[in-house]
């Protein structure tokens, strides 16, 4: 199977709003409520920040928001601050915890 | 608190066998579904496999760039999975994690990794 679709990169000003996009197909993204996100700074392994599309784990800032249309999934920062300047990644995993991964996204916070 | 700690890493040359354990504390590891997913230096992440709980099948699953060279295992009694690999290429060159499968579609806690560097 190959790797969800995400843009290389995305950019935005502190305190504005940016989305990430993660493109699968009917047989992963669109076919399981499961996916998530991911947030990982330099040198440090990733932080799961979105669950099950749109669920937050405690302890993650409001700010960041999850939703999917079909078979495209997607993060939303709003509120940009510096500290989210990082790499995201998405993820869909099946009812048998076989995963896929997305690719990955730099954000920039300019 | 859940942690995940791994072991084993380390330089190998083309064709040699290495094997990773990853140690979990803070839940109830014969319940546990468990992944394992590499990151090679500067790329992303890639998912290699899993293994489901006993309670589950026990069974594994793989992707195909590891299939048939990597395997994975379990001991319950240590609260250790394990990655064993044959066959290491160059590519497989990278960070390898362990992750618990919390809610079986959630890879929702992470190791830090061992290294593994393949190099001739």
């Amino acid at each position: 199977q190959s790797a969800l679709t995400q843009p290389a990169s995305v950019s935005g000003s502190p305190g504005q709003s940016i989305t990430i996009s993660c493109v699968g197909t009917s047989s992963d993204v669109g076919a399981y409520n499961s996916v998530s996100w991911f947030q990982q700074h330099p040198g440090k392994v990733p932080k799961l920040m979105i669950y099950e599309v749109t669920n937050r784990p405690s302890g993650v800032s409001e700010r960041f928001s999850g939703s999917q249309s079909g078979n495209t999934a997607s993060l939303t920062i709003s509120g940009l601050q510096t500290e989210d300047e990082a790499d995201y990644y998405c993820s869909s995993c099946t009812s048998s915890a076989i995963c896929l991964f997305g690719g990955g996204t730099k954000l920039t916070v300019l | 608190e859940v942690q995940l700690v791994e072991s084993g890493g380390g330089l190998m040359k083309p064709g040699g066998s290495l094997r990773l354990a990853c140690t979990v504390s803070g839940i109830t590891f014969s319940d546990a579904w468990m992944s394992w997913v590499r990151q090679a230096p500067g790329k992303g992440l890639e998912w290699i496999g899993r293994i489901k709980s006993k309670r589950g099948g026990g069974t594994t699953d793989y992707a195909a760039p590891v299939k048939g060279r990597f395997s994975i295992s379990r001991d319950d009694s240590e609260s250790t999975v394990y990655l064993h690999m044959n066959g290491l290429k160059m590519e497989d060159t990278a960070l390898y994690i362990c992750v618990w499968m919390n809610r079986v579609t959630i890879p929702g806690f992470w190791g830090q990794g061992a290294l593994v560097t393949v190099s001739s």
